[in-house]
């Protein structure tokens, strides 16, 4: 099984600055890795897909970077709605694995 | 517009038995390939199991492999999950996905969710 390891666990941003979360596979995913977001209470959402493929209706201010075993999503300019919990997903080998997320709180 | 509604959640006793579904609409639901993915509370994602369009090719996660059987009903447009032998770990919500991949057996990413249901074990 793959293992994600996400980090930080926590990130306290001010709005409007830049927010960058990391994301490692145990062993090589290629370009098979995806973000969503999770605010509370609701379904996860699809942010990111093939490492940097934004999905449908996600700004631009999210983007997705990395390869093998490293990745990162970075958001450039943190508004109000992006305070969420992020968690990385592998779907390169099954069992498919998610992270364990990073949750980016306001500073 | 898609929608994904699960219904059948509830409490249960260790050992008991549960039946979810997932009602699809918006989209040609034969098309795609579908997940479970569930949550425990306060905890983080975990991947569940996942049917091709067909049925043809249907994975489970190790910890429930043997316990829970996913079905679909292409003809209902509607996904099932079988939940037996049921444990307290199994406490979460649980989320239908529809999976991006359009090629049999492989999962791209889940680009829809339910709102889920929550699925509670105890005495």
């Amino acid at each position: 099984e793959i293992v994600m390891t996400q980090s930080p666990v926590t990130l306290s941003v001010s709005p409007g600055e830049r927010a960058t979360l990391s994301c490692r596979a145990s062993q090589s995913v290629s370009n098979n890795l995806a973000w969503y977001q999770q605010n509370p209470g609701q379904a996860p959402r699809l942010l990111i897909y093939g490492v940097s493929v934004r999905a449908t209706g996600i700004p631009a201010r999210f983007s997705g970077s990395g390869s093998g075993t490293e990745f990162t999503l970075t958001i450039s300019s943190l508004q109000s709605e992006d305070f969420a919990v992020y968690y990385c997903q592998q779907y390169n080998n099954w069992p498919l694995t998610f992270g364990g997320g990073t949750k980016v709180e306001i500073k | 517009e898609v929608q994904l509604v699960e219904s059948g959640g509830g409490l249960v006793k260790p050992g008991g038995s549960l039946r979810l579904s997932c009602a699809a609409s918006g989209f040609t639901f034969s098309s795609y390939m579908m997940n479970w993915v569930r949550q425990a509370p306060g905890k983080g994602l975990e991947w569940v199991s996942f049917i091709g369009t067909s049925s043809s090719y249907i994975y489970y996660a190790d910890s429930v492999k043997g316990r829970f059987t996913i079905s679909r009903d292409n003809a209902k447009d509607s996904l099932y999950l079988q939940m037996n032998s049921l444990r307290a770990e199994d406490t979460a919500i649980y989320y239908c996905a529809r999976d991006r991949s359009l090629r049999g057996g492989y999962s791209y990413g889940y680009d829809y969710w339910g709102q889920g249901t929550l699925v509670t074990v105890s005495p």
